[in-house]
């Protein structure tokens, strides 16, 4: 079974914190993604990686920026958090051998910015 | 123009009913469609992936519409853990990236 875990649940910064979200992926996937859900927004893509230190931006980077040192690990980082950043953030990754492929979801980190 | 849509719902149905709803995509040309389901509170999962001649599985049947650009998911017979949201999802400009629409809430009650 596919276990993508992610570091926080819960999370209460203030505004201009750094604020760093981890995800942690076991499956040796290629590719790992970082989404926001908001109520009638549905996911938005942030940013993916498709292999180690590379990274590509998705529909929404402004305000984020993402690490990937190991396969297994790719990081969310806001660097000075914004109450408009309060959300849900799901971390998501794919094996990396086609485009029809499943994402597997991570539980999900609960983002509130006060 | 969204590039998924979904009809927000929510549709509240009987258990033993049948429910189905729709979702539409921008880009004629894209070649992979999904639904995710996603429970209250919790990740979202994949349900099924949705094939050019429609595919069931159990319950559930999904079915593609290019000529219209949407894909539908109809469950029969619901039961009370058929209650959840349902995401419609495109790999709109095939490639690694997928589109989600909001998803469609579905409650079954007894």
């Amino acid at each position: 079974d596919v276990k993508v875990t992610q570091s926080s649940r819960y999370l209460v910064k203030r505004t201009g914190e750094k604020v760093f979200l981890e995800c942690v992926q076991d499956m040796d996937h290629e590719n790992m993604f970082w989404y926001r859900q908001d109520p009638g927004l549905g996911l938005r893509l942030i940013y993916f990686s498709y292999d180690v230190k590379m990274k590509e931006k998705g529909d929404i980077p402004e305000g984020y920026s993402v690490s990937r040192e190991k396969k297994e690990r790719f990081s969310l980082i806001l660097e000075s958090a914004s109450t408009n950043q309060t959300s849900m953030y799901l971390c998501a990754s794919s094996l990396g051998q086609g485009t029809s492929e499943t994402q597997y979801f991570g539980p999900g980190t609960r983002l509130l910015v006060l | 123009r969204k590039e998924v849509e979904q009809d927000p719902g929510p549709f509240n149905v009987p258990e033993g009913a049948t429910v189905a709803f729709n979702c539409t995509y921008s880009n004629s040309a894209s070649q992979s469609f999904f639904w995710y389901r996603q429970d209250c509170r919790k990740e979202p999962k994949l349900l099924m992936s949705v094939y050019s001649s429609g595919n069931e599985d159990g319950r559930f049947t999904a079915q593609l519409n290019r000529a219209s650009q949407y894909i539908s998911l109809l469950i029969r017979d619901s039961k009370l853990s058929d209650s959840a949201t349902y995401l419609c999802v495109v790999n709109v400009f095939n490639d690694y990236k997928l589109s989600f629409g909001a998803g469609t809430t579905v409650t079954v009650r007894a």
